[in-house]
């Protein structure tokens, strides 16, 4: 099945020790997030690429970064994480104008702790 | 920019009573609308969605909504609810010429079906 896979499902980390969360897609489609998703909260984006283009939400920490090597790939490097970094995060996919707007198909995401 | 309010942080409900959560968003223009389902322990699913047409929209697992534009809503019902749809239930609204298609979400609302 297409479908959005996250690795690892969980990670537990120590303060200020970089950390790099994958997502991966067998969907094609074109556009990439990743949403930050803290206890009882709505999801928050962190940014999303667009294609190849990397578009950063103005809120966003700079210690998050993103890579997207490819088409079916996109991590999130969290260069050192704080204890209030400790949350869900969220990857999803959807199509652009270009291929027909659909709606964010979203991975099972990965649930971080900061020790 | 665009906001969504969900106002119903939690609701606890007796098997087969009707649901109904409310949404509204603030947006001057045209609106593509969803409502995604969380259960507990999985990821983001998509339960229905409003991009035009008929403002009556019927979801999976017996769930509609009404897209009612004069009053920038789009809440979610179901005539008699189960014990598996005890979730959390986020609307979420983007913009058509949004070539990203990024979602803005609501706070989300707990819902908890008694058996």
């Amino acid at each position: 099945d297409a479908m959005v896979i996250q690795n690892p499902r969980y990670q537990v980390t120590q303060f200020g020790k970089p950390v790099t969360l994958s997502c991966s897609q067998t969907l094609n489609h074109n556009v990439m997030y990743w949403y930050q998703q803290k206890s009882s909260q709505a999801p928050k984006l962190l940014f999303h690429y667009y294609d190849k283009d990397f578009n950063n939400e103005a809120d966003t920490p700079d210690n998050f970064q993103s890579r997207r090597p490819n088409t079916s790939f996109c991590f999130l490097d969290i260069r050192s994480p704080g204890l209030g970094d400790t949350a869900m995060y969220l990857c999803a996919t959807s199509r652009d104008l270009s291929q027909g707007h659909g709606p964010q198909h979203f991975g099972d995401g990965t649930r971080l702790s900061i020790l | 920019a665009q906001s969504v309010s969900q106002h119903n942080h939690h609701v606890i409900l007796s098997e087969a009573a009707s649901l109904e959560l409310g949404c509204n968003y603030s947006y001057g223009g045209t609106v593509n609308l969803f409502w995604y389902v969380q259960y507990p322990g999985q990821h983001l699913q998509l339960l229905l969605k409003y991009f035009s047409g008929d403002p009556l929209v019927k979801g999976i697992k017996g769930f509609e909504a009404e897209f009612i534009k004069s009053k920038f809503s789009f809440n979610l019902r179901k005539p008699s609810v189960q014990w598996s749809d005890t979730a959390e239930y986020f609307c979420a609204v983007n913009t058509p010429n949004n070539a990203g298609n990024m979602l803005t979400f609501g706070g989300g609302t707990r819902l908890m079906v008694k058996p």
